[in-house]
């Protein structure tokens, strides 16, 4: 089936480590995207991808890092920058850039706690 | 001020009930889209439009582009409607910006 695989299902966090969230897809999307969500707020966009090697900060790009070495793939890194990283992140991807009114299609998610 | 507000922000009804939603918004936009997020989080597209109204199954969506505003309604509804309801819009920056959602909860 196609779809987007997010992994760990939850990621525990130590104070000072950097940690990676997976996310994959087999949609053969161009775009994909990393959101945060916060208890009573809305999806924020952290990091975004429109083709292979190239990606764009979003809002609230600082402490994240990110790569698009494949075009199924866009692993997220929260490093020691980021200081209150517990969240709920979702990946998502869409056949182009939603600017061309394309649905998203999104992840299970991650949850993220700190230790 | 947020761009996108959504009401209520939580909403209980009785099995076999009309629901409706609301959406405002204060950006120009190129659509609108209604997700529906699970317990669990995944997130579900239900509707993307940019005017009049779509329908599919007991799901209805329409906006007002001059009002700025958009509204989902559920038909008949039922406990397993039970869900966060999203609304997000696509402005000028090409991104997508969203509302907190409403929780919406059916009784059996």
């Amino acid at each position: 089936d196609g779809g987007i695989t997010q992994s760990p299902k939850y990621l525990f966090r130590k104070e000072g480590q950097n940690v990676t969230l997976s996310c994959e897809q087999n949609l053969n999307h161009d775009a994909m995207y990393w959101y945060r969500q916060d208890p009573g707020q809305g999806l924020r966009l952290i990091y975004y991808s429109q083709i292979v090697n190239d990606f764009q900060k979003g809002d609230i790009a600082e402490g994240y890092s990110v790569s698009r070495e494949k075009k199924e793939s866009f692993p997220l890194t929260v490093t020691s920058a980021q200081k209150n990283p517990t969240a709920f992140y979702l990946c998502a991807s869409s056949p182009g850039l939603v600017g061309l009114q394309e649905t998203q299609y999104f992840g299970p998610g991650t949850r993220l706690l700190v230790l | 001020k947020n761009e996108v507000e959504q009401s209520p922000q939580n909403l209980t009804a009785q099995e076999g009930e009309f629901i409706t939603i609301n959406c405002s918004y204060s950006v120009g936009i190129s659509a609108l889209h209604w997700l529906q997020q699970h317990p669990g989080g995944g997130i579900v597209s239900l509707f993307m439009l940019s005017s009049g109204k779509k329908k599919h199954g007991r799901l209805i969506a329409t906006i007002n582009i001059q009002e700025k505003h958009s509204s989902l309604h559920i038909t008949a509804s039922h406990p397993r409607d039970s869900a966060v309801y999203i609304c997000a819009v696509t402005g000028s920056a090409r991104q997508l910006t969203f509302g907190s959602g409403t929780q919406l909860t059916v009784l059996p």
